[in-house]
């Protein structure tokens, strides 16, 4: 079973500054996602690392989003500058295996608020 | 586009009884399907899955069915028991979303005492 630290838990901003998020996998993993979920939505994928590659971020709006994944463990994910429409819960998960159907094990979330 | 749905936003149910939550996809390359529980202030969570192979998987008192040919899977709980309730997502993956999950808008399960 994964284990996924997820940090701050709750942050709220204002528009415009920037803010990031912290996903901090207990066990090692290749597969690294993050998900944005919006109220009454299912989580949307933004980013998909194996290892430390971006073998997906079709979704990461790039003119504000940015992501990276040190020696691939730990991962951040940035917002700069944020927007009200950026007011969402961030999700980190977990894959068992690279490159086939497999179950995601998601991190708690860190919720933004954006006024 | 959405992908996969989950038409009914709720779903209230007497504790002992069925929970039947249902859910549609259009994409008929999806090939493996799963449904997470999610709680306030929490990660969603694993519950079950089915590959497109298959037409049932069971786990206990949760049971999945996947219906090809309609495009439809449904998530079966027997006996429900009030700690269910919970948010569910059904979720799929499968030809150019290889190695993506897509879900569906969740549907809000209450069991009653």
């Amino acid at each position: 079973e994964a284990g996924v630290v997820q940090s701050p838990r709750y942050k709220i901003i204002e528009k415009k500054q920037p803010v990031a998020f912290w996903c901090n996998p207990i066990s090692g993993h290749n597969t690294l996602y993050w998900y944005l979920q919006n109220l009454g939505q299912g989580p949307e994928l933004l980013i998909r690392y194996e290892n430390e590659e971006a073998v997906d971020d079709s979704q990461l709006p790039k003119d504000r989003f940015s992501a990276e994944r040190l020696k691939g463990v730990d991962s951040t994910l940035k917002i700069q500058p944020a927007e009200l429409g950026d007011s969402a819960v961030y999700l980190c998960a977990l894959g068992r295996l690279a490159g086939g159907p497999y179950e995601q094990y998601f991190g708690p979330g860190t919720r933004l608020t954006v006024t | 586009d959405q992908q996969v749905k989950q038409n009914s936003p709720s779903l209230s149910v007497q504790e002992g009884r069925i929970s039947i939550l249902n859910c549609d996809y259009t994409n008929s390359m999806f090939d493996y399907f799963l449904w997470y529980k999610k709680y306030p202030a929490e990660g969603p969570t694993f519950l079950i899955s089915i590959s497109s192979i298959k037409d049932k998987n069971e786990d206990g008192r949760f049971t999945v069915f996947l219906n090809k040919s309609a495009k439809h899977l449904s998530l079966h709980i027997v006996p429900s028991q009030p700690g269910d309730s919970a948010v569910y997502f059904c979720a799929a993956s499968g030809g150019t979303s290889y190695g993506k999950l897509t879900f569906g808008q969740g549907t809000i399960l209450t069991v009653h005492p």
